[in-house]
């Protein structure tokens, strides 16, 4: 129930498209969704969050989409770039803190020329 | 505003040595969270200190501990090493328990661990 499932695991996408990750949970508890964003060599950075309360979040390229029906939510990045490659992790918790983080298992981003 | 800071970021050590990993959060923040990072098993939380007292603890042996001191500067403890701990270990701090706009997570960069 506490897991979080991401895909697809290795990602490949040509400058100026559109880079999908897709993550799924279990817990209807969690009312927290965010998306960090991890360059090699250096530690996590929060990229964007949600709450299930809105349907979608756009900041610049980066939207974030929501189903809490399906209980699923993306990432859509829009117009990629090499700049962008990097792997992205999503994660779900419970705000007020009483129960950690869980993230995905990540998505390794490659944007081509 | 610094970031968090993690010592060392590099370690090499043996198979039934011990270690202990330092982290400093930003300033004003109070809860320290630590995760290890392998390849294909993403972040695997550990432990979560806010204010002197561990509140949260994951699925981990014993030989992992943690401890978090006044200024909450927090280290990290793993006793009698094994291959499998090789890893990079985050650690996260946020002004109050991880989670929800306001106690967002900010990261460091990491300690990377090799068990020889």
């Amino acid at each position: 129930q506490q897991q979080v499932k991401q895909s697809p695991q290795s990602l490949i996408v040509q400058k100026g498209g559109i880079s999908i990750i897709n993550c799924a949970y279990e817990n209807t508890a969690f009312d927290y969704f965010p998306w960090y964003q991890q360059f090699p060599g250096k530690g996590p950075a929060l990229l964007i969050a949600i709450r299930p309360d809105v349907s979608e979040k756009k900041e610049g390229r980066f939207t974030i989409s929501f189903n809490k029906s399906a209980k699923q939510f993306s990432l859509h990045i829009m117009d990629s770039q090499p700049g962008d490659s990097a792997t992205y992790f999503c994660a779900a918790g419970v705000r007020g803190g009483n129960t950690p983080l869980v993230f995905g298992k990540g998505t390794r981003l490659s944007v081509i020329a | 505003k610094a970031g968090v800071t993690q010592t060392p970021r590099y370690l090499i050590k043996t198979r039934g040595q011990q270690v202990t990993l330092s982290c400093s959060p930003i300033s004003g923040h109070r809860s320290v969270s630590w995760y290890q990072q392998t390849p294909g098993q993403g972040l695997q939380f550990l432990f979560e200190y806010f204010s002197e007292t561990q509140r949260n603890k994951g699925n981990f042996p014993g030989r992992f501990s943690g401890r978090q001191f006044s200024n909450s500067r927090s280290e990290m403890n793993v006793s009698t090493l094994e291959l499998g701990d090789s890893a990079l270990y985050l650690c996260a701090s946020s002004r109050g328990l991880a989670g929800g706009t306001g106690n967002e997570q900010f990261f460091g960069p990491g300690t990377r661990l090799t068990v020889l």
